[in-house]
């Protein structure tokens, strides 16, 4: 079946402007995740939806970052007044949560946001 | 608060050689993850190792988990030029639900 998908696959912005950032995750999975992986890193988390609400967001950096998921499905993470420092690729992975105890998480494509 | 670290970060190995990977993570976990990621690819998902002396194989890649001693091992044998690659470890801590990666270890198989 589908998998995760991510939408732009790579995005090149102005410092200063606004951009959204879009997740569709695997149908049916109730638990979405957002990470962000600077070059040689290991992805660092952001936000966690279970269903529609936001159950843990203490990965956010500042208030500039935004996610929402108002169905329980799609979700975007928005970030505004981009600084240089936010380039990176932004991951979203989804899992089934409640119906899978192993909680394994699958990542989508990503999103590179380069900010000039 | 939950640390994974791996090593080692960098790995250079002649094909057909055997080698280990390690990962330690500080805090109590029982769910340990295991992922390959290619240049400019997302993370493909290799192992989830859910118990202490769970061990998982699949080709020439071995996995295992110690939650007493909070380690786990990615093992190597005869390595091919195709594992080329860079490998996460990634810790659950409990029901938290978010996934907490090592910095990973850049593998390059030369033939």
């Amino acid at each position: 079946g589908a998998g995760v998908s991510q939408t732009p696959s790579n995005k090149v912005t102005e410092k200063g402007k606004y951009v959204e950032l879009r997740c569709d995750p695997i149908s049916g999975h109730t638990a979405l995740y957002w990470y962000r992986q600077s070059l040689g890193q290991g992805p660092e988390f952001l936000i966690y939806f279970q269903g529609t609400g936001a159950a843990d967001d203490s990965g956010l950096p500042n208030d500039r970052f935004f996610a929402v998921r108002p169905e329980g499905s799609v979700s975007t993470l928005k970030i505004q007044r981009t600084e240089r420092g936010d380039s990176a690729v932004y991951l979203c992975a989804s899992s089934a949560f409640y119906r899978d105890t192993s909680y394994e998480q699958y990542f989508g494509p990503g999103t590179r946001l380069t900010v000039t | 608060e939950l640390k994974v670290e791996q090593n080692p970060l960098f790995l250079s190995m002649q094909e057909g050689k055997n080698y280990t990977i390690y990962c330690n993570y500080s805090t109590t976990s029982d769910r340990l993850y295991w992922y390959r990621q290619d240049p400019g690819k997302s993370l493909e998902s290799l192992f989830v190792l859910l118990s202490n002396g769970a061990v998982k194989q699949e080709g020439r890649l071995m996995a295992s988990l110690d939650t007493k001693a909070r380690l786990s091992t990615l093992h190597i044998t005869a390595a091919v030029h195709d594992l080329s690659a860079t490998y996460f470890c990634a810790a659950l801590a409990g029901t938290a639900s978010k996934l907490t990666f090592g910095t990973g270890t850049r593998l390059q198989v030369t033939l």
